[in-house]
């Protein structure tokens, strides 16, 4: 069964507005996090965000943030004022835990983000 | 801080050869990840290392790929002989022991023909 689900394959936004990318996961642990990862078309990986599963609150860095519905199992990446320089492949990751030290991250199969002018 | 380097960026080989990857963490990070993207289908996790030794490699897809991890430092992953299903993005990634942060590397682009 998939771990993380992305549904959206492609997406578009007009510069500056606002766009949602959906993650959706699936675990039976109790401690989990869950991140964000930016892939332009350089290719590196590029870390936005971070959520853990007992954060009370959204976490939020700059213009991302994390739209966390923990009973829904979902970690929605909010793009707030979108820029060109946005437009790149997002892929939600999940990390859960295991025994020993930092853990494997699972990943969706990611959504790729035109921003248009 | 320097950031995770990964050589070569792309590879171009023929079927049954054989290619070598390799990864640079950031210094001073003992845990060392391969994953690999096949096919643009998800990012799929090969193997840990920490430091030297290797944690969890119940990812490798078969015993055509070796990695290892000399000194704990850099890291190889070698693939002997390549297939053609083994064409896609290899991406390594470094954290801290002490804290959950991973940095990834560019990635280097296998194609096998």
């Amino acid at each position: 069964a998939q771990k993380i689900t992305q549904t959206q394959p492609g997406m578009f936004v007009q510069e500056k507005e606002a766009v949602t990318l959906d993650c959706t996961y699936d675990t039976s642990d109790p401690s989990y996090g869950l991140f964000w990862y930016k892939q332009p078309s350089s290719g590196e990986m590029i870390f936005l965000i971070y959520q853990g599963s007992y954060d009370q609150q959204n976490a939020t860095e700059g213009r991302y943030s994390l739209n966390f519905q923990k009973a829904r199992k979902s970690a929605n990446l909010v793009i707030s004022a979108s820029q060109l320089g946005d437009s790149a492949m997002y892929f939600c990751a999940m990390r859960e835990p295991a025994p020993g030290t930092a853990r494997q991250l699972t990943f969706g199969s990611g959504t790729q983000l035109t921003v248009l002018p | 801080e320097a950031g995770v380097t990964q050589f070569p960026s792309h590879s171009v080989i023929e079927k049954g050869q054989t290619v070598t990857l390799r990864c640079d963490p950031i210094s001073g990070h003992d845990n060392l990840y391969w994953y690999r993207r096949v096919m643009g289908k998800e990012i799929k996790f090969l193997l840990h290392f920490v430091k030297e030794s290797k944690q969890d490699e119940s990812g490798m897809p078969n015993n055509r790929f070796l990695a290892e991890r000399t000194g704990g430092t850099y890291s190889t992953l070698k693939v002997q002989p390549a297939e053609l299903e083994d064409s896609g993005v290899y991406f390594c990634a470094s954290s801290h022991l002490a804290n959950y942060g991973y940095t990834f590397g560019s990635g280097t682009r296998l194609t096998v023909v």
